[in-house]
């Protein structure tokens, strides 16, 4: 059973700049979510997406956007970046929103530095 | 809103010692409970859950009561191991919400 993985683990951009994260999810999972983890906090909701479709969003602006594929693979894109979008982005699938039990399994993150 | 604040940490012990990581937390509506690890270089991973009034979570000796009349999902171990080294989450996820919501995170650094 292949886990989560996303790709890059750590880039670094220069503010203004645009940036696509991407995550594979745990086989046979068809939800994936999103959280920023800024230094010394908590994850912190994004936005969530069940088969292909947008279906939660945190306390984010519109320049954080996503997509999610057939596959259940996912992406986040991330516009104009500031400085304060310096974080450890973390990607979480789980089984099904149906059956949903809170359960998420997370990748190991991608780690981006704004300069 | 929703909210979590655990213990701040961090926290150093001697292997052997007795834990306990406080949580505690505010929603609206019965919400579920959770705690995550996060092993280093690792991702979060599930620790235990619990979801409803006086539900007990329980993993690799880990243990967590879902508390509704103190608000609060404390973690304790009794005997800790070095390998139990790492930063802990408390979550919680309201009634209908389909988002998480965590604490800062607790650093666990056990020494031989």
């Amino acid at each position: 059973e292949t886990g989560v993985t996303q790709s890059p683990t750590h880039l670094i951009k220069t503010r203004g700049q645009q940036v696509t994260l991407r995550c594979s999810s745990q086989s046979g999972h068809n939800t994936v979510s999103w959280y920023q983890q800024a230094l010394g906090q908590g994850p912190q909701f994004i936005f969530q997406y069940y088969r292909e479709e947008e279906n939660g969003r945190g306390n984010f602006p519109p320049r954080f956007s996503g997509l999610q594929f057939p596959n259940y693979s996912s992406e986040l894109n991330v516009n104009a970046l500031e400085l304060d979008d310096s974080a450890l982005y973390l990607c979480a699938s789980s089984l099904d929103l149906r059956v949903d039990t809170g359960e998420l399994f997370f990748g190991e993150g991608s780690r981006l530095t704004v300069l | 809103g929703d909210s979590v604040t655990q213990m701040e940490g961090p926290v150093t012990l001697s292997e052997e010692a007795f834990l306990t990581i406080n949580c505690t937390y505010t929603a609206t509506g019965y919400p579920s409970l959770f705690w995550y690890v996060q092993y280093p270089g690792e991702g979060l991973q599930l620790l235990l859950k619990a979801t409803k009034a006086d539900d007990k979570g329980s993993n690799k000796g880990f243990e967590a009561t879902y508390r509704k009349e103190t608000t609060s999902f404390h973690l304790e171990k009794g005997s800790v191991q070095v390998s139990d080294s790492a930063v802990y989450f408390c979550a919680l996820r309201g009634g209908s919400n389909y988002k998480l919501t965590f604490g800062k995170g607790t650093l666990l650094t056990v020494n031989p």
